[in-house]
């Protein structure tokens, strides 16, 4: 079955650049996303990325997939305190729900 | 604001109670999945209505059951409760004027005691 993988944890400096990686198992995923939880609040869509793209910038996040390694990052520039939340990697073949990751942790030190 | 709505916000019960959990979709959106976010298991989807029919289920107990209304609004009903039931369960939407994004509702917090 398909699988979204991510590293638990990731800490940086306020101002810094945070990269956050997952990887996936599924080769007919068509759409890659990318959604932010903070605490006690649901789950906000930050971008999404089609599976013939391999890049997508909206402001201060880039999202980067490699189709070849099935390996997609989020990076967020100039990284702010209020960015500190649980960042989720989910992908979708078609119209199919939504197989997710089991987070990372976004911690930024002031 | 997603725009998809959930109540109650918080529910408490005890074991072998039955509850259930409301979700109204985003306007125009046709599709309502259900997920269930726990500590050990992460987010995992349960169900999946498209404009009334079931479309896809997932890791759902038998325990559990959903339908989704003519006026699209769904709802997900939890009997025989056990501890491990408690979780966060979140309804998301999709479809009408974005159909590639799922839009996730505040959830409701589920605690069995």
């Amino acid at each position: 079955g398909e699988d979204v993988e991510q590293s638990l944890f990731l800490s940086v400096r306020e101002g810094d650049s945070s990269v956050i990686n997952c990887t996936y198992t599924d080769s007919s995923s068509t759409y890659l996303y990318w959604y932010k939880q903070e605490p006690g609040a649901g789950l906000q869509l930050l971008t999404y990325i089609f599976s013939n793209m391999d890049m997508k910038q909206d402001q201060r996040l880039t999202v980067l997939l490699n189709k070849k390694d099935k390996h997609l990052s989020l990076r967020i520039a100039d990284t702010q305190t209020g960015d500190s939340a649980i960042y989720f990697c989910a992908e979708r073949e078609g119209n199919t729900p939504l197989v997710f990751g089991k987070g990372t942790r976004l911690s930024v030190i002031a | 604001d997603s725009g998809v709505t959930q109540t109650p916000k918080h529910l408490i019960t005890a074991t072998g109670q039955r509850v259930t959990l409301r979700c109204s979709p985003r306007s125009g959106d046709l599709s309502v999945y259900w997920y269930q976010q726990s500590l050990d298991q992460g987010l995992q989807f349960l169900i999946q209505y498209y404009n009334g029919e079931e479309r896809a289920k997932g890791n759902i107990l038998e325990r559990f059951s959903a339908q989704q209304f003519p006026d699209l609004h769904s709802e997900l009903n939890l009997s025989s409760l056990e501890l491990g039931d408690s979780a966060l369960y979140f309804c998301a939407s999709s479809g009408g004027s974005s159909y590639n994004e799922q839009f996730f509702g505040p959830g409701t917090r589920l605690t069995v005691l």
